[in-house]
């Protein structure tokens, strides 16, 4: 089983649509958790951290669920420059160096 | 902006040659670290650094050294290059005490041939 697994898509929505995604995390043990956003042929971008209590920036919120070990985004209002792939990332408590571990993404087109 | 670069930015090299790659960043930061990331799986720790010449393997260490004689650089070197080692390498820093969250150059696109 995969540490951080995700749906890979792609999720095909339309402008202004609302569209969740979920990644499953192994390891109860793992402390700190994000969302990253890669463009096609770029770097990952920290898009936010996943709080306990859940967190919202703009258009995005976060949640996670300690006892399920799942973390899910939600993107509302979609917009075509939210297309990307978004990778779920988890820290887990033990080892150093403050590793971090990356689902293999979830691919996002927003069509018009 | 966490002011990191990395080259070269596009190499090909042939199978057996030595290879050098160098993430170099401006602001002082003590983590850095090397990925590799492949279709189908999701950016692999090569090895990181928490400090000049404090290194440490990550989970595809194989085949690849790194060092760290300055804060600002971090080179990776792969000894004698494979065709499984064609693949996209980024380099990432960590902020703050606690280092939680990493940050990202644009990436190295390596192919062995």
């Amino acid at each position: 089983r995969k540490e951080v697994e995700q749906d890979p898509g792609p999720f095909n929505v339309p402008e202004g649509a609302t569209v969740a995604f979920n990644c499953t995390y192994s390891n109860s043990a793992s402390q700190s958790f994000f969302w990253y956003r890669q463009d096609c042929r770029k770097e990952p971008k920290l898009l936010m951290s996943v709080y306990s209590s859940g967190n919202e920036d703009g258009r995005f919120t976060a949640q996670l669920n300690r006892a399920s070990q799942y973390i899910s985004l939600l993107i509302r209002d979609s917009k075509l420059s939210d297309s990307a792939t978004y990778l779920c990332v988890v820290r887990p408590l033990t080892g150093g160096g403050n590793k971090l571990t990356f689902g293999t993404g979830t691919q996002l087109k927003v069509e018009l | 902006d966490a002011g990191i670069t990395q080259s070269p930015r596009h190499k090909v090299t042939e199978t057996g040659t030595p290879v050098t790659l160098r993430c170099h960043q401006t602001e002082n930061h003590r983590y850095m670290y090397w990925y590799r990331q492949d279709p189908g799986h999701g950016l692999r720790l090569i090895h990181y650094s928490y400090g000049v010449k404090d290194t440490d393997k990550g989970e595809v260490s194989d085949g690849y050294s790194v060092s760290r004689s300055k804060t600002e650089d971090f080179l990776l070197t792969l000894e004698s290059a494979t065709s499984s080692q064609t693949s996209v390498y980024f380099c990432a820093i960590s902020q703050g005490t606690s280092g939680d969250e990493q940050y990202f150059g644009p990436g190295t696109r390596l192919t062995v041939t």
